[in-house]
């Protein structure tokens, strides 16, 4: 099966511009969730949609990311102004069912902000 | 919510030996512990997962140990190899909660 689809693979903005980022999961996967990865650390969830709904966007900084799944699908996550700490890896996976299911990640989108 | 503790931060090993990874959770009532290696440039893969139902998992050289009760669980990787060398990240959660991460342990095997 064809895993998870993200792009671009990286990207390089100056501080207060913006950023989008798409990826598409395995097909048939109900759940997907945006991560954001920064250097030396774990993964941190930002937002989980199932289907086309949000789950958990609690951690989330509203005032700059907002993220949409509108056909259930592909889904794109945002950042409007960027800061400097918002780089990062940015990563997307997606999984069959929602409860302690194997999460499938794509290879993530690298972000540096200068 | 919950906190996962993961440590060492890195490991260096011969190949050959033996390495073991060790991680604690805060929420007794997590019941899904999957561990995840990364390599560069790519994203977490699933290596091995166990339930709390269940005390230890094995696939080929790797197992994965959990004690409840102390609320730790382990990941042992036997007859290392060069490309075992990653990072690897254990995780837990609960229900529909969505997984915490440890930070990760660096493996490194030399030859």
């Amino acid at each position: 099966e064809a895993g998870v689809a993200q792009s671009p693979r990286y990207k390089i903005i100056e501080k207060r511009q913006s950023v989008a980022f798409w990826c598409n999961p395995i097909s048939g996967h109900a759940t997907l969730y945006w991560y954001q990865q920064i250097l030396g650390q774990g993964p941190k969830l930002l937002i989980q949609f199932q289907n086309n709904g949000v789950v958990d966007d609690s951690q989330l900084p509203k005032d700059r990311f907002s993220a949409e799944r509108l056909k259930g699908v592909d889904s794109t996550l945002k950042i409007q102004p960027a800061k400097l700490e918002d780089s990062a890896v940015y990563l997307c996976a997606s999984s069959l069912v929602q409860t302690n299911s194997p999460l499938h990640f794509g290879n993530g989108t690298r972000l540096t902000v200068t | 919510g919950e906190n996962v503790e993961q440590h060492p931060s890195t490991l260096s090993v011969q190949e050959g030996d033996s390495a073991v990874i060790k991680c604690t959770y805060s929420d007794s009532a997590s019941n899904y512990f999957p561990w995840y290696k990364q390599e560069l440039g790519k994203g977490p893969q699933l290596i091995i997962d166990i339930r709390s139902n269940v005390g230890e998992k094995k696939d080929q050289r790797i197992a994965v140990t959990l004690n409840k009760t102390a609320k730790h669980f382990s990941l042992h990787i036997t007859e290392t190899q060069p490309e075992d060398s990653a990072v690897y990240f254990c995780a837990a959660s609960r229900g529909y909660s969505t997984l915490t991460f440890g930070k990760g342990t660096m493996l490194l095997v030399s030859p």
